[in-house]
C-alpha cells in the first residue's frame, strides 16, 4: 500500500523567510510519480510539479525547488524569499503507474507568510 | 483551454436529504476522478471512472454514496441519504491519457450537512 506522510501540519513564517515543506512516501513500486499541489483559500488544487521516480534531479522553478532523495523516501519542497500569496495548504501526492492507479495525497502543510 | 467544471459550489441540506453534485472534465481527458477532502485532511479518492467504466470505487461507501458518467463525459456524484460526518468537499478532477499525467482539479463543490 502506498503512503505520504506530511509531518508539518502548520509552519507560520515572515515574508522573505526561505520555508522547506517536507514529505516521505511508501511504495513497493520501483516506478512511480511524486506529486506537489497546492490548495488557495479558493479551494482548487493547483498543480506545482510532477517527479518520476527514475529522475532524481532536483529541480528549480523561480522561487521554488524540489529535493526529491530515493534513498530517504522524501520529496521536500522548498520555497525561498517566501511571500504572502504563497499562504495556502501544500499536499504531497504519490501515484504509482498504469491506468488504474490512484493518487494518495498526504495531509497537507499549512503555510502561513506573513508580513 | 477550459478547466474541470464543478456545480454546485456550496450545498447545505439537512441530514437525511439527498444532494448531487456535477463535474465536467476537461475535453479529451479519459480518466475522472471524485476525491472527497475534509476539513483538515487531504483528498481521499472515492471513485475512478475511465472513459463510462469505474476503475476503483473501493473507497466509495456505497449504501449511500453514487456516482456515474454515462458518456464518458460529464459525471455526477450522487448522496442519499446525507449524514453529517459527509460535510466535506468534493472534489473531481480528470487526466489526459498517459501513465504520468497529472491531475487537473475543480474548484470544488463544498457540502454542509445540518
Amino acid at each position: 500500500a502506498q503512503k505520504v506522510t506530511q509531518a508539518q501540519t502548520e509552519i507560520s513564517v515572515v515574508e522573505k523567510e526561505d520555508v522547506t515543506l517536507d514529505c516521505v512516501y511508501e511504495t513497493r513500486d520501483t516506478t512511480y510519480y511524486l506529486f506537489w499541489y497546492k490548495q488557495p483559500p479558493s479551494g482548487e488544487l493547483v498543480f506545482l510539479i510532477r517527479r518520476n521516480s527514475f529522475d532524481e534531479q532536483n529541480e528549480i522553478s523561480g522561487r521554488y525547488s524540489w529535493n526529491f532523495q530515493k534513498s530517504t523516501s522524501s520529496f521536500n519542497f522548498t520555497i525561498t524569499a517566501s511571500q504572502v500569496v504563497d499562504s495556502a495548504v501544500y499536499f504531497c501526492a504519490l501515484r504509482e503507474p498504469g491506468t488504474a492507479s490512484k493518487l494518495t495525497f498526504g495531509t497537507g502543510t499549512r503555510l502561513q507568510v506573513t508580513l | 483551454e477550459a478547466g474541470v467544471a464543478q456545480s454546485p459550489r456550496y450545498k447545505i441540506i439537512e441530514k437525511r436529504q439527498s444532494v448531487a453534485f456535477w463535474c465536467n472534465p476537461i475535453s479529451g481527458h479519459a480518466t475522472l476522478y471524485w476525491y472527497q477532502q475534509i476539513l483538515g485532511q487531504g483528498p481521499k479518492l472515492l471513485i475512478q471512472f475511465q472513459n463510462n467504466g469505474v476503475v476503483d470505487d473501493s473507497q466509495l461507501p456505497k449504501d449511500r454514496f453514487s456516482a456515474e458518467r454515462l458518456k464518458g463525459v460529464d459525471s455526477t456524484l450522487k448522496i442519499q441519504p446525507a449524514k453529517l460526518e459527509d460535510s466535506a468537499v468534493y472534489l473531481c478532477a480528470s487526466r489526459p491519457q498517459g501513465t504520468g499525467g497529472e491531475l487537473f482539479f475543480g474548484e470544488g463543490s463544498r457540502l454542509t450537512v445540518l
